[in-house]
């Protein structure tokens, strides 16, 4: 049981290239979140989805796009990088079953660095 | 606006000794909390939560207080050891874990052998 995979885990990427951070779980959770973390700032909410097709804005979506074509799939894409974008962004899903009791289960992360 | 403040960036600990880390919230409609341990080059993981309606859950080492009239958490590790040296993040929701979880922005625990 894999959880949630994200690939890459590191990548450096030239002012105003674009990427897409890949997320994958195998648990059949129907919501998945994109989170970034930057230094002394905790964990920001990018974008979330609560379910195959639905996806919905968190604290900061600027810069970034999402889509949700299947449950297992989110996908995250930066258009145009810049230098704050330069974070650790970690993808997360759960269910409402696993919610209430364990919270959001997370990947290893993707360390991006906007150069 | 941070709802969910950890106000210690840091804190170090002698072996055996108890650590105590404290989160506080501004939220009233929080009513569902939990705590995260984040090893380097890792994602958070699930440590023990805590509902509302208790003001105490225990799970081995690990406590969990919750004073709600003073919109105050604290997560005890009693004893500590090396293995718990890592960064402790608090989170909170409302509708009892149904909404999505705010963080906090982490206090790096360091255990001192």
């Amino acid at each position: 049981n894999a959880g949630v995979t994200q690939t890459p885990k590191f990548r450096i990427l030239k002012i105003g290239q674009s990427m897409t951070l890949q997320c994958t779980q195998d648990m059949n959770h129907n919501y998945m979140y994109w989170y970034r973390q930057d230094p002394g700032m905790g964990l920001k909410l990018i974008y979330y989805s609560v379910g195959a097709g639905i996806t919905d804005k968190g604290e900061v979506p600027n810069g970034y796009n999402v889509s949700r074509s299947t449950t297992e799939d989110f996908p995250l894409r930066l258009e145009l990088a810049a230098p704050s974008q330069t974070s650790v962004y970690f993808c997360a899903s759960s269910s409402r079953a696993t919610t209430p009791n364990y919270g959001y289960t997370f990947g290893s992360g993707t360390r991006l660095t906007v150069v | 606006d941070q709802q969910v403040k950890q106000n210690s960036p840091s804190l170090s600990v002698q072996e055996g000794r108890i650590s105590i880390l404290n989160c506080d919230y501004t939220n009233s409609m929080f009513d569902y909390f939990l705590w995260y341990k984040k090893y380097p080059a890792e994602g958070p993981t699930f440590l023990i939560s805590i509902s509302s309606i208790k003001d105490k859950n225990e799970d081995g080492r690990f406590t969990v207080f919750l004073n709600k009239s003073a919109k105050h958490l604290s997560l005890h590790i009693v004893p500590s050891q090396p293995g718990d040296s890592a960064v402790y993040f608090c989170a909170a929701s409302a509708n009892f874990g149904n909404e999505k979880l705010t963080f906090g922005t982490g206090t790096r625990l360091t255990i001192i052998p």
